[in-house]
């Protein structure tokens, strides 16, 4: 069975700290990894990953894929209380027409 | 510049009653999905559709019927809603699968 397992479900940390949020996944005939930021309401995408070892960055996030390895990581740097929301990770797959989605980490910013 | 609608944003429903649930893109995008998310689980794929006149099942799709007549809708039947429906749904929309989804703002869905 394809599955997303991200880690941790939930974090908590104080404004300027680094978070390192993780995206394991085994699906078969994988093509790319995105990651989604959920606050109240629809999830808007952050970064879709398909080539090992590239990193990807938007301001202070960055996000790199590991193909051999079965892992993506989402960094974030100096965090501040507008990074709180639930972090998605998904997979799609060749031959498949679908996202496979991940339970997603909760991160809380305290000021 | 709309990108994915949904309608309505919320809703409470008896059970055994039925609605539909709307969604509508103005990006040409062939790929339309449907979610659900309940609290603290991640997104589960009802149905899907390639383009219109196709659609297909996804991993939970019991108690639910789409349809696809244009590219533009995808709309989500509940026809005897159950407790078990209550959730947040929503509509989603890509290029192609291997795309960024582009995602409506949600229905909160309550069936009491």
């Amino acid at each position: 069975e394809d599955k997303v397992v991200q880690s941790p479900l939930s974090l908590v940390v104080h404004e300027g700290d680094t978070v390192t949020l993780n995206c394991s996944y085994e699906v078969t005939n994988f093509r790319s990894l995105l990651w989604y930021k959920q606050e109240k309401k629809a999830p808007t995408f952050l970064f879709m990953l398909t080539s090992s070892g590239i990193e990807k960055k938007s301001g202070r996030l960055s996000s790199i894929l590991d193909k051999k390895e079965l892992f993506s990581i989402l960094n974030i740097t100096a965090t501040q209380t507008g990074d709180s929301a639930v972090y998605l990770c998904a997979t799609t797959q060749g031959g498949s027409e679908k996202l496979v989605f991940g339970k997603g980490t909760k991160l809380t910013v305290n000021p | 510049n709309a990108g994915v609608t949904q309608t309505p944003k919320f809703r409470i429903l008896k059970i055994g009653q039925s609605m539909t649930l709307q969604c509508t893109q103005d990006m040409n995008h062939n790929y339309m999905y449907w979610y659900r998310q309940d609290p603290g689980m991640g997104l589960k794929l009802i149905y899907y559709s390639v383009g219109a006149g196709i659609t297909d099942k996804g991993e939970v799709p019991n108690g639910y019927n789409v349809s696809r007549s244009t590219t533009e809708d995808f709309p989500l039947r509940l026809e005897l809603a159950a407790p078990s429906q209550t959730s947040v749904y929503f509509c989603a929309s890509s290029f192609h699968t291997n795309t960024e989804a582009f995602f409506g703002q949600g229905t909160r869905l309550t069936v009491v």
